[in-house]
């Protein structure tokens, strides 16, 4: 099985501290995804990497940045946590093999920043 | 740009009836579509798949969903919902970019069984 693992699963951080969230992946996937999702407006894309060292701006990346050094492992930093940062965060990855297009998710990362 | 939209944000349904959760889609291309759950407080769970080949795709949990390409629909069915069918649920599209997939969400259906 698949296994997509978050660094936490409960993060409570205050504002203007650099917040780390580290996502890896077991299943030698391409690509990695950073969401957050808030109450009534879906998920939303922060960034997501098609390689090592490769990113790509999803919808809604200001404040954030990312880093994919190994394959296997997707960071995603809060340079200076701001309060409208508090939200859940997921991360996923997903296989560029014919049919096997799916995305798997973790469990997910519920920061607070107070 | 592709899109997906879910036309209901909440849909009820008695224990044992069957149950529907719409989803619509827009693409240039082939469209290859996703159904996902989400359970409180967890990530999303892959459900099934569209990619090709039969319009009628079975997935995990009995859950089954009919593609339609002329209507660009792809609803969610169940024959006789189960309270812990209750959940938040997702369709989605691939994205094809120019460095590889994307995935384009729609805003979420809150399915509620009631006993």
């Amino acid at each position: 099985d698949v296994k997509v693992t978050q660094s936490s699963r409960y993060l409570v951080k205050r504002t203007g501290e650099k917040v780390f969230l580290e996502c890896v992946q077991d299943m030698d996937h391409e690509n990695m995804f950073w969401y957050r999702q808030d109450p009534g407006l879906g998920l939303r894309l922060i960034y997501f990497s098609y390689d090592v060292k490769m990113k790509e701006k999803g919808d809604i990346p200001e404040g954030y940045s990312v880093s994919r050094e190994k394959k296997e492992r997707f960071s995603l930093i809060l340079e200076s946590a701001s309060t409208n940062q508090t939200s859940m965060y997921l991360c996923a990855s997903s296989s560029n093999r014919p049919r096997l297009y799916e995305q798997y998710f973790g469990p997910g990362t519920r920061l607070t920043v107070t | 740009a592709q899109s997906v939209a879910q036309p209901e944000d909440q849909v009820n349904v008695a224990e044992g009836n069957p149950l529907t959760v719409k989803c619509t889609y827009s693409v240039s291309g082939n469209p290859y579509l996703f159904w996902y759950v989400q359970y409180p407080n967890r990530g999303l769970q892959f459900l099934l798949k569209y990619i090709t080949g039969d319009n009628l795709v079975k997935g995990s949990y009995g859950f089954e969903a009919e593609f339609n390409k002329s209507q660009t629909s792809f609803h969610l069915k169940k024959p006789s919902a189960l309270v812990s069918d209750s959940a938040l649920y997702f369709c989605a599209v691939r994205e094809t970019t120019n460095y590889g997939q994307n995935f384009v969400f729609g805003p979420g259906t809150r399915l509620s069984v009631l006993p």
